[in-house]
């Protein structure tokens, strides 16, 4: 069935270091949204991306679709204690049942 | 906060036994999705409610089953416990009749135990 891994699993980063996770479908993807799950907490939306090479940015925060609409990435420029957390992507694809897959998630920890 | 609230926060139940939990989506969304998370996984896709139909589902059983009311609160049934069931339950409310452009607002989960 469908699959969507992320890389790395894991990540610890001093503060103020960058940090990036990247995100791949085995199948195409009709758009991919990105969530942040902080410890014992629920996942909350960042962003969607819908079109083929997408690139959208929330301030320290750079979001990318690739060109095949297979695989995305996030990057933050910079990171701050705050950003500590699992950040999930979600593809949804229109074959079959209409539904969101949830990548494996990256559980990233900054330390000070 | 998202307005999505869930209900029980945690419960504790034994194999074989039955389960309700309860969601109550942001004022505004029709439509409702459920998931399950396992610890240290990502949520899987159970199933969506559009105006109170069922409307997709992910690979689970039958066992697993819901509703939806004309207030466009949910309901997530099991039946016949497994251990494997153990997770946070999640529901995820949003306002396009479950379009693949939908922004979803997930409520706080509830944490199912099976002994």
């Amino acid at each position: 069935g469908q699959q969507v891994m992320q890389i790395p699993q894991y990540q610890h980063v001093q503060e103020g270091e960058d940090f990036t996770t990247y995100c791949n479908s085995s199948t195409t993807l009709s758009n991919i949204q990105w969530y942040k799950q902080r410890p014992g907490g629920h996942p909350v939306f960042l962003i969607q991306l819908v079109k083929s090479g997408e690139v959208k940015k929330q301030k320290r925060l750079t979001f990318q679709f690739g060109e095949a609409k297979k695989n995305s990435s996030l990057h933050i420029t910079a990171t701050q204690t705050t950003d500590v957390g699992t950040y999930f992507c979600a593809g949804s694809t229109t074959s079959g049942t209409y539904k969101y897959i949830f990548g494996t998630g990256t559980r990233l920890k900054v330390l000070a | 906060e998202t307005g999505v609230t869930q209900s029980p926060t945690h419960l504790i139940k034994t194999r074989g036994q039955q389960v309700t939990l309860r969601c109550s989506s942001q004022s505004g969304h029709n439509t409702v999705s459920w998931y399950q998370q396992a610890l240290g996984q990502g949520p899987q896709f159970i199933f969506q409610y559009y105006r109170e139909e069922e409307n997709g589902r992910g690979n689970f059983p039958p066992r697993f089953s819901g509703l939806q009311f004309p207030n466009y609160s949910s309901e997530l049934n099991v039946n016949a416990l497994e251990l494997d069931d153990s997770a946070l339950y999640l529901c995820a409310s949003s306002a396009s009749g479950g379009g693949w452009l939908d922004t979803q607002y997930f409520g706080p989960g509830t944490r199912l135990t099976v002994l």
